[in-house]
């Protein structure tokens, strides 16, 4: 079995700050780690996602996150944020071997970006 | 333009009144499912689907139905609604060409059950 924990639920972080989100997960299998994000009203889009590699993986948007297999981490990080970046943030594994369609996803992390 | 589409984006109903939500996407991926979600808890799977006449209960079936009649169209039933059904719920799916379990999700529909 597996599950996520995502150790901040609302980050306030001021325009142009760098902001940490937070996620650890537990699994006794190899899984794949994803981070979604939902905008307001709106649903879940991939913001990112690692699979194999390298261990640091980037969107088009300037978040970047990090694997760490020891730790068993996924934190997602952004060096200056726009307002626009105001967010819930998911974090989510998925089994690699069977897991198809099966994504498991933290509580979620509420990022709001103030002037 | 590639999407999952959900009807309705918002329901009020009372307890014991069958509804369905559907969904549908146009992608001709293999894989749908349905998810709630609630606060403090994420997003929980509720079925899902690995292609046509094959459903599977998630971590949360209880008090749902499901049908994969076409490829494309994956309806949530919930047969006698109760009030902890009140969430919101979200209809995704992801194909074997795009990869690893990779969700495009539909906008969602807020059920609220009085």
């Amino acid at each position: 079995a597996q599950s996520v924990t995502q150790l901040d639920s609302q980050v306030p972080v001021f325009e142009e700050a760098p902001v940490e989100l937070r996620c650890n997960y537990s699994s006794s299998v190899s899984v794949y780690l994803f981070w979604y994000v939902q905008y307001p009203n709106q649903g879940l889009q991939l913001l990112l996602k690692y699979l194999s590699g390298s261990t640091l993986v980037e969107s088009i948007n300037g978040f970047e996150a990090e694997f760490n297999k020891s730790q068993t981490s996924f934190h997602l990080r952004k060096p200056s944020v726009h307002i626009s970046d105001t967010a819930e943030y998911f974090c989510a594994v998925s089994p690699i071997s069977g897991g198809y369609n099966k994504l498991i996803f933290g509580a979620g992390t509420r990022l709001a970006v103030h002037p | 333009e590639a999407q999952v589409t959900q009807n309705p984006r918002y329901l009020i109903t009372v307890t014991g009144k069958k509804l369905t939500v559907t969904c549908s996407q146009n992608m001709n991926h293999e894989y749908m499912s349905w998810y709630r979600q609630d606060p403090g808890l994420g997003l929980r799977q509720i079925y899902y689907s690995m292609n046509v006449e094959v459903t599977d209960k998630g971590d949360v079936p209880e008090g749902y139905k499901v049908s994969r009649k076409e490829k494309r169209n994956f309806p949530l039933i919930l047969e006698s609604p109760s009030p902890n059904q009140t969430s919101l719920y979200f209809c995704a799916s992801s194909g074997l060409a795009s990869g690893a379990n990779v969700l495009t999700f539909g906008a969602g529909s807020r059920l609220t059950v009085l």
